[in-house]
């Protein structure tokens, strides 16, 4: 079974700091999306950003960025200039699409999260 | 990407009855899935709703708690039954769906804060 693994339950960051969320991941499959959550106190799950595991180039999304490395199954978020808007709960999460004629696919698996306090 | 509602967004409920939560998607989706996520803790799946058939359930989930009903494409609801304080979270629906050449996403609902008392 695939899981999914956060080793980090808490971390902060200076405002306007750069900060790297960490999170490992264990599967089988050779074809597999990757995907970084956001959840404010809102309770509302923000996709951040997401990498396919077929492509080798690492994701990017404005100030997130991801550093996929596929051998060592590694899949770390990288927050640049800090905003006290990044405070959240960030997830790591992974998910084997069923196929890609089809509109749904398999259900994501969570770490256990990464709870990010931006100090002023 | 699709969009969901749903509904209630929160809700205290005396221990002994149920609540039914409910989604409903912008577009078509073969699969929703249905999340629980306790205090403090990560997203654990309950459920995938398969629309035409009985709702998976994961380890732990048993229909007599948690039915779930997909009466078509665009809709399910996840029914929480016989509550007890242990059941007090918010509860996600969530559906994935392809986004062309930006691949595949999911998208979630805005999430039911449950407290049983």
């Amino acid at each position: 079974a695939q899981t999914v693994t956060q080793s980090q339950p808490e971390m902060s960051v200076q405002e306007a700091e750069t900060v790297t969320l960490s999170c490992t991941y264990d599967t089988s499959e050779s074809d597999y999306y990757l995907f970084w959550y956001k959840q404010p106190p809102s309770r509302q799950m923000i996709l951040v950003i997401r990498q396919e595991a077929y492509k080798q180039q690492n994701a990017t999304e404005n100030r997130f960025s991801v550093n996929f490395q596929k051998a060592a199954k590694s899949f770390s978020l990288k927050i640049s200039d800090s905003q006290l808007g990044d405070a959240a709960m960030y997830f790591c999460a992974y998910s084997t699409p069923r196929g890609r004629r089809e509109t749904s696919g398999s259900r994501l698996t969570f770490g256990e999260g990464t709870q990010l306090t931006v100090n002023p | 990407s699709a969009v969901i509602s749903q509904k209630p967004s929160r809700d205290i409920c005396q221990r002994g009855t149920s609540l039914t939560i409910q989604c409903q998607v912008d577009s078509q989706v073969t699969m929703m899935f249905w999340y629980r996520q306790q205090p403090g803790q990560s997203l654990t799946l309950i459920a995938t709703a398969n629309q035409g058939s009985e709702a998976t359930y994961e380890s732990g989930f048993v229909i007599d708690k948690f039915p779930i009903s997909r009466p078509n494409l665009t809709f399910s609801t996840l029914t929480v039954s016989n509550m007890s304080p242990e059941d007090s979270s918010i509860y996600l629906c969530s559906v994935g769906h392809w986004l062309g050449r930006e691949g595949y996403g999911y998208t979630f609902g805005s999430g039911t804060r449950l407290t049983v008392v």
